[in-house]
């Protein structure tokens, strides 16, 4: 375990709907980042969150969008939903210090029909 | 581009036989490196990292990896793996936050 919680754990959600994904992080990790896993796939980085602000965006649609709040939880939301959008979503979470290290939840599966 | 590249799709191996996973990157300028392992049902953890220093790096496990920046590879290794081992391995490289994966090497233990 790393601390890090996700929920829900799985979503079933139909095309053009609109979805919302939580993360816990670990305690006392103050940066959040997002990650899309499709399957068969490396997870690929959809953004990041430091102080409650997006520090750093993968390529992907604006129709992709975060929240981080002062506790450094984090939402990420989707909206359109396309069935492309099928995929493990992972949220991580990394210390105030100069390490690099992430830690992973055990992500949220999100099937779009 | 940044992109890190897992040569290995799908490695099958008995109980006891060695493990060598290929990874090579492509970054420009300094890069961190880490190998994750997902076992089937569970999160993303990490095995090992190589920041500096020793290129020879050492992990939980048994696993190690040796960065080789002549050849920009960071491949992993395991002398004799176990059942347990199964698993989903994945390379990683950074030089921010942004972590860019490689596709995955599925590696199948059979007793």
């Amino acid at each position: 375990e790393t601390g890090v919680t996700q929920s829900p754990t799985h979503l079933i959600k139909t095309r053009g709907q609109q979805v919302t994904l939580r993360c816990s992080s670990q305690s006392g990790h103050n940066t959040v980042s997002w990650y899309q896993q499709a399957l068969g796939q490396g997870p690929q980085f959809i953004f990041q969150y430091y102080r409650e602000e997006e520090n750093g965006r993968g390529n992907f649609p604006p129709r992709f969008s975060g929240l981080q709040f002062p506790n450094y939880s984090s939402e990420l939301n989707v909206n359109a939903l396309e069935l492309d959008d099928s995929a493990l979503y992972l949220c991580a979470s990394r210390a105030p210090t100069g390490s690099f290290e992430q830690f992973f939840g055990p992500g949220t599966r999100l099937t779009v029909l | 581009a940044q992109s890190v590249s897992q040569h290995n799709h799908h490695v099958i191996l008995s109980e006891a036989a060695s493990l060598e996973l290929g990874c090579n990157y492509s970054y420009g300028g300094t890069v961190n490196l880490f190998w994750y392992v997902q076992y089937p049902g569970q999160h993303l953890q990490l095995l090992l990292k190589y920041f500096s220093g020793d290129p020879l790096v050492k992990g939980i496990k048994g696993f190690e990896a040796e960065f080789i920046k002549s050849k920009f590879s960071f491949n992993l290794r395991k002398p004799s793996v176990q059942w347990s081992d199964t698993a989903e391995y994945f390379c990683a490289a950074s030089n921010t936050d942004k972590l860019i994966f490689g596709t995955g090497t599925r590696l199948q233990v059979f007793p």
